[in-house]
């Protein structure tokens, strides 16, 4: 069974930093594409970023592009979110998402149960 | 605003067929495969369509289609348990990102 356990979320005042952290089992980790998804308090999902297989290609929402860094550690079963020069509105629940390729396609496929950011002064 | 659109709230009957849409370009879903996503109660996602493959454990009431820059998913034979807010998703290969549509709130009468 897949298991995606998030990690590091909590209360950081603006301008601050996070290190979210996402263990992964139950499949083959360094197979499949990962990526974060967020959701703020009663709206929508919003992409966050992902990163490829090997980790060598990652991709951002404009919205974090230059503060927020995606890396994985393949021996670890580990994704990562660093999240730098933090801003009221990244406040969200923030989702590790396994995405494998499927059909051609990278699909995000496996959710894990979330982790809280607010930010807040 | 999102790069994808849905309706945002469709109902029916339990045993009716409904089917929500999402409508991109020929940036995102005229060029890759759609995911749909059903979020009951703010829990977390769960998926319920990749293309138009289900997962395992997601009933064959289910069903998807795409068709030029409009991605549909059909549930047939409403369930009460179905009622939750349904997302799809799908890549653009202009903004080089993931986009999601908005959401449709389902509700089951």
């Amino acid at each position: 069974e897949v298991q995606l356990l998030e990690s590091g979320g909590g209360l950081v005042q603006p301008g601050g930093s996070l290190r979210l952290s996402c263990a992964a089992s139950g499949f083959t980790f360094s197979n499949d594409a990962m990526t974060w998804v967020r959701q703020a308090p009663g709206k929508g999902l919003e992409y966050v970023s992902s990163i490829t297989e090997s980790g060598d290609i990652t991709y951002y929402a404009e919205s974090v592009k230059g503060r927020f860094t995606i890396s994985r550690d393949n021996s670890k079963n580990t994704l990562y979110l660093q999240m730098n020069i933090l801003r009221v509105e990244d406040t969200a629940k923030y989702y590790c998402v396994d995405t494998p390729r499927l059909n051609g396609h990278h699909f995000p496929a496996n959710w894990g149960q979330g982790t809280l950011v607010t930010v807040s002064s | 605003q999102s790069a994808l659109t849905q309706e945002a709230s469709v109902s029916g009957t339990v045993g009716e067929k409904v089917t929500l849409s999402c409508t991109g370009n020929r940036n995102n879903i005229g060029s890759y495969g759609v995911g749909w996503y059903q979020q009951i109660s703010h829990g977390p996602p769960k998926s319920v369509m990749f293309g138009n493959s289900l997962p395992s454990g997601i009933p064959d009431r289910f069903s998807a289609s795409k068709s030029g820059t409009t991605a549909s998913l059909t549930i047939s034979g409403l369930q009460p348990e179905d009622e939750a807010d349904y997302y799809c998703a799908t890549w653009d290969f202009s903004l080089n990102a993931r986009v999601f549509g908005g959401g449709t709130k389902l509700t089951v009468l």
